[in-house]
């Protein structure tokens, strides 16, 4: 099993310019996340989907949208990136109930000129 | 008031040392306790969890949580370079239809040098 790939690893872009980072996970698991971490604020929560076909805001979602493909698949897209977003972003998936431990990606660095 | 509180460090201990790493949280509702170590350029894993005061251990390793006090803290008994990474507490609280929210610490970064 893979568990939780994310592409790309790295990214530049320009102020202004979008992109969409993709996330998938192969443990069948109900629930997926993203989060973006920065020094000094730990992981912050941007958009979470419980399940197939939900999605829900989390703490910081202004500038961001996401997509639940299908259960394996959950996308965040940056429609208008701003230097704001550089961050490294980490995709993680958990099944429902019972502990809540959470998977992660090996995330995305990205870097907004 | 942030609901978890970790000390970011960095904390430099040599090898061998016995280390704490702490948090602090303000709610109640939290069930869960979890310690993830985060290597560089990784991901977090998890690494302990608990969900009663008292200890546990696992190898160099022991959780403790204190419900009353609402503290909690990660033991690593001879510690090593290997073990050198950033520790991120993170607590569960129920949210409605089954589902839970996790909080994370800011992380605790810890080197040990050999």
């Amino acid at each position: 099993n893979a568990g939780v790939t994310q592409t790309p690893k790295f990214q530049v872009l320009k102020t202004g310019q979008s992109m969409t980072l993709q996330c998938a996970q192969d443990m069948n698991h109900n629930s997926m996340y993203w989060y973006r971490q920065d020094p000094g604020m730990g992981l912050r929560l941007i958009y979470y989907s419980a399940s197939e076909g939900t999605t829900d805001k989390g703490e910081v979602p202004n500038g961001y949208n996401v997509s639940r493909l299908n259960k394996r698949e959950f996308s965040l897209r940056l429609e208008s990136a701003a230097p704001s977003q550089t961050s490294v972003y980490f995709c993680a998936s958990r099944t429902t109930g019972g502990l809540g431990e959470q998977y992660f990606g090996p995330g995305t660095r990205l870097t907004v000129t | 008031q942030k609901e978890v509180e970790q000390d970011p460090g960095p904390l430099s201990v040599p090898e061998g040392a016995i280390v704490s790493l702490n948090c602090t949280y303000s709610n109640s509702a939290f069930q869960y306790f979890m310690w993830y170590r985060q290597y560089s350029r990784k991901g977090p894993e998890l690494l302990m969890y608990t969900y009663s005061s008292g200890n546990k251990e696992d190898g160099r390793f022991t959780a403790q949580v204190d419900k009353s006090s609402k503290y909690i803290s990660l033991f690593i008994r001879d510690s090593q370079p290997s073990d050198s990474a950033t520790y991120l507490c993170a607590m569960n609280s129920p949210l409605s239809g089954g589902y839970q929210k996790v909080t994370f610490g800011t992380g605790t970064k810890l080197q040990v040098i050999p």
